[in-house]
């Protein structure tokens, strides 16, 4: 079965760190490109980054840009988002997905979601 | 970026309707529209895919329609499990932006 599951949320102070993991099966994230969406609850979808599925190619939403970076564990087929300097702002659900396009084609349409981990910034 | 405008933000519908929600690009994004259902709980479902093309298993009463800047989603004969929230996005940019939600309730 095709299946992304997140884990690695909780609660952090401001200005603190968290990484979150997303472990997929069923297919290999080198054969995809994977992303990260955020949800704050109750609120809409942002499309946080991406990570190529070979290769080293990375993109961001300027508001998490030099604080967040994506990377992967091809061995592991996971995908990571490194959160640091984390603001109140940055609460919210935050999913992984797959990208539908094969190999290095990148299509922008996620066809296989998470269920999301939540991260809660407070202080 | 460019900046979704989807409608309207709630509607109440009853099983059986015919559901429209309607979804407006701040420029032109060609075919790349896309349309994701949510239910509480769970991550986006992928429904609609480049404005019309319906995504595997996904019910035929589901179509979406579009001229690359005005994008229309359509549910023919609503079913109980349709109850959700329903988000467009365009993937003309990279990443990409999202709709703000219809959401879908029962009158």
């Amino acid at each position: 079965e095709v299946q992304l599951v997140e884990s690695g949320g909780g609660s952090v102070q401001p200005g603190g760190s968290l990484r979150l993991s997303c472990a997929a099966s069923g297919f290999s994230i080198t054969n995809h490109y994977m992303h990260w969406v955020r949800q704050v609850p109750g609120k809409g979808l942002m499309w946080v980054s991406r990570i190529i599925g070979q290769g080293s190619s990375t993109s961001y939403v300027d508001s998490v840009k030099g604080r967040f970076t994506i990377s992967r564990d091809d061995a592991k087929n996971t995908v990571y988002l490194q959160m640091n300097s984390l603001t109140l702002e940055d609460t919210a659900v935050y999913y992984c997905a797959r990208d539908s396009g094969a190999g290095n084609y990148y299509t922008g349409v996620a066809d296989i979601w998470g269920r999301g981990s939540l991260v809660t910034v407070s202080s | 970026d460019i900046q979704m405008t989807q409608s309207p933000s709630s509607l109440s519908a009853s099983v059986g309707d015919r559901v429209t929600i309607t979804c407006r690009a701040g420029r032109g994004i060609n075919k790349y529209l896309n349309w994701y259902q949510q239910k509480p709980g769970q991550g986006p479902k992928l429904l609609i895919y480049e404005t019309s093309l319906l995504q595997h298993e996904v019910p035929s009463r589901f179509s979406g329609s579009g001229d690359g800047i005005d994008f229309t989603l359509t549910i023919s004969g609503l079913q109980p499990e349709d109850f959700a929230t329903y988000y467009c996005h365009q993937g003309y940019t990279t990443l990409g932006t999202f709709g703000g939600g219809t959401k879908v309730d029962v009158k």
